[in-house]
């Protein structure tokens, strides 16, 4: 079956301006993750989302970050007034349930570049 | 909270050749997952080898094995035989199974050459 796909591949964006990245989790899976990879900070988790619980924001670096999970599926990850710090790998995983045991499938990511 | 160490930033082996990638953590708890993940330059993360942390026998997955040392914790990944393809970021993580979420922690990488 397709495995987790993002969109857009590539992003550049003009610094201030509101981005937003897409993910599409692989069918049936319920726990989604997206991670942070910069050169600064390595790879850093963001938020988690399991059915319909609250989501765990807690990696959010910031107010300008907001993530949402709709209908259960398809995931988006906004930034608001963009800055040059934001500029890394934006990757997505899901995963069947998010008990340990549970291999987390990657997307291929989204590279944000904020001019 | 638990953190994920790998003081190697680059690595190089020979085609043929036995690489071991190295990996230290630290955490107060007694259950958890370890992995090592492997990142091509196309960026897709990729699972190579998964060990329980109640599990005494390293984990082994064709050409990768790990040594898993609990008390040292240690957590190693040994490439036999490496291929050109084996080229890629290797990233070692830490998984809780006390948190909810099952979110990875992540050390910084290690950049593998595979020279032909």
């Amino acid at each position: 079956g397709a495995g987790v796909s993002q969109s857009p591949s590539n992003k550049v964006t003009e610094k201030g301006k509101d981005v937003e990245l897409r993910c599409d989790p692989i069918s049936g899976h319920t726990a989604l993750y997206w991670y942070r990879q910069s050169l600064g900070q390595g790879l850093e988790f963001l938020i988690y989302f399991q059915g319909n619980s609250a989501p765990d924001k807690s990696g959010l670096p910031s107010d300008r970050f907001s993530a949402e999970r709709t209908g259960g599926s398809v995931s988006t990850l906004t930034i608001q007034r963009t800055q040059q710090e934001d500029s890394a790998v934006y990757l997505c995983a899901s995963s069947l349930v998010s008990s340990g045991e549970y291999e987390q499938y990657f997307g291929p990511g989204t590279r944000l570049t904020v001019t | 909270a638990q953190t994920v160490t790998q003081s190697q930033p680059e690595m190089s082996v020979q085609e043929a050749e036995t690489v071991t990638l190295s990996c230290t953590y630290d955490t107060s708890e007694s259950d958890y997952y370890l992995f090592w993940y492997k990142q091509p330059p196309s960026r897709q993360m990729i699972l190579v080898i998964r060990q329980e942390a109640y599990k005494q026998q390293n984990a082994t997955e064709n050409r990768f094995s790990v040594n898993f040392q609990k008390a040292a914790k240690s957590f190693s990944l040994k490439i036999s035989d490496s291929q050109l393809g084996d080229a890629a970021m290797y990233f070692c993580a830490y998984r809780s199974l006390s948190s909810n979420t099952g979110k990875l922690i992540f050390g910084q990488g290690t950049t593998l050459q595979v020279k032909p």
